[in-house]
């Protein structure tokens, strides 16, 4: 298991335009997280899954964001009608339970940048 | 809720020295663990070194330490003998209860030969 894999690394897409993430978590890890991350700032929570269930969503996770996981594995994030204030770092973390001592892995994340 | 403050936006230190980077963190949990992560300019986050709030000694993996504080609510990162190739932000991040990591604001190390 090579860790927490992220696609694609890079993209631009023009203003009102749809994007799709996706998300490959170590296998064995039930938990996936998204992470929204702007320049100079740390990472902020978006949502979480248990397995299949998406167990909370953050308050900035707006109707034009939407997560899935749809048989426990790989996650996708997908944003609707891009705005410029979407353009960010996307990080894709997994865990086993809540992380605790062997912590969340992140993956490399995906830099939007909305145009 | 909880709350991460990093209070220096940078830091520079000379090869070979020690640096410490300042956490304070906020909870009602009796119950969270502390994180550090290294995040160079390809933006992956590597995770560093963990200390549970139960922890009764600070945690060590290799050249970091975490000198744990908790009466005083603080989870410093000290790294020793810096490398060129320590230069990357730093974040200290918090989990508590059934929460999820939130993450400080960071703090920039520098490393100069």
């Amino acid at each position: 298991d090579t860790g927490v894999s992220q696609d694609p690394r890079h993209k631009i897409t023009k203003r009102g335009q749809n994007v799709t993430f996706r998300c490959d978590p170590i296998s064995e890890h039930n938990r996936l997280y998204w992470y929204r991350q702007t320049l100079g700032q740390g990472p902020e929570f978006l949502t979480y899954f248990q397995n299949e269930a998406q167990l909370e969503k953050s308050r900035l996770l707006s109707d034009r964001f939407s997560a899935e996981r749809p048989k426990g594995s790989f996650s996708t994030l997908e944003i609707q009608r891009t705005e410029q204030g979407d353009s960010a770092m996307y990080l894709c973390a997994s865990s086993s339970g809540q992380g605790g001592i062997y912590g969340y892995t992140f993956g490399s994340g995906t830099r939007l940048t909305v145009v | 809720a909880q709350k991460i403050t990093q209070t220096q936006p940078g830091m520079f230190v000379q090869e070979k020295e020690a640096v410490t980077l300042d956490c304070t963190y906020d909870t009602s949990d009796q119950s969270y663990g502390l994180f550090w992560y290294k995040q160079p300019s390809s933006g992956e986050m590597i995770f560093l070194i963990y200390q549970g709030s139960y922890d009764e000694q600070n945690a060590t993996e290799g050249r970091y330490s975490l000198n744990f504080q908790k009466a005083r609510k603080s989870a410093n990162l000290v790294i020793s003998a810096s490398q060129l190739g320590d230069s990357a932000m730093y974040f200290c991040a918090m989990s508590a209860g059934y929460s999820t990591l939130t993450f400080g604001k960071g703090t920039m190390l520098l490393v100069s030969p």
